[in-house]
């Protein structure tokens, strides 16, 4: 089947604009996750939702950071007043199972705040 | 807190040698640690993955070793091809469903 996609795959926003990254995991995974990947570095855990219910954001960096997955498939990352310092790649992950195992990642939105 | 050391940060090999990259973990409940390859651009894509009552797995040229007591897991590539050319990341489990990641190995294979 499809695998987890991710759109738009590049954004730009100027500094101070609002944006919306938006994830479809794979069909019928309960889990899913967000990561911020800085360049040259491994992905860093952002937020994770089980079904609907986001069971942990302690890795979004800043209140300026909103996930929401409201039906418990689609999920979408707003950044709001958007900084140089979020320029990163944001990838998701999904998996069918509770816990950590084989998680499978989507292709990433590059984004860059100018 | 929790980290995960990996080394070494880029590796060279010539076609058909063997690479292996290292990576310590400081959780000792950590019981997942999966493998990625993420060529550039792309997504990182599972290779591997061992569980903590395993102490080796092998698939095909990939193998994966885990010390417990030591808190090191290593990746061992053979017979190294130019498409093995990448950045490899480990990972380990915290707590229920959490990874935390290496910082990468960027592997060149030499024709």
């Amino acid at each position: 089947g499809a695998g987890v996609s991710q759109s738009p795959r590049y954004k730009v926003a100027k500094r101070g604009q609002d944006v919306a990254l938006r994830c479809d995991p794979i069909s019928g995974h309960v889990s899913l996750f967000w990561y911020q990947q800085a360049l040259g570095q491994g992905p860093e855990f952002l937020t994770y939702f089980q079904n609907e219910a986001q069971l942990d954001k302690s890795g979004l960096p800043s209140d300026r950071f909103f996930a929401e997955r409201p039906e418990g498939s689609v999920s979408t990352l707003k950044i709001q007043r958007t900084q140089q310092e979020d320029s990163a790649v944001y990838l998701c992950a999904s998996t069918s199972a509770g816990g950590p195992y084989e998680q499978y990642f989507g292709p990433g939105t590059r984004l860059t705040v100018t | 807190g929790e980290n995960v050391e990996q080394h070494p940060s880029t590796l060279s090999v010539q076609e058909g040698d063997s690479a292996v990259i290292k990576c310590t973990y400081s959780d000792s409940a950590s019981n997942y640690f999966p493998w990625y390859k993420q060529e550039l651009g792309k997504r990182p894509q599972l290779i591997i993955d061992i569980r903590s009552n395993v102490g080796e797995k092998k698939d095909q040229r990939i193998a994966v070793t885990l010390n417990k007591t030591a808190k090191h897991f290593s990746l061992h590539i053979t017979e190294t091809q130019p498409e093995d050319s990448a950045v490899y990341f480990c990972a380990a489990s915290v707590g229920a469903y959490k990874y935390i990641f290496g910082t990468g190995t960027r592997l060149k294979v030499l024709a």
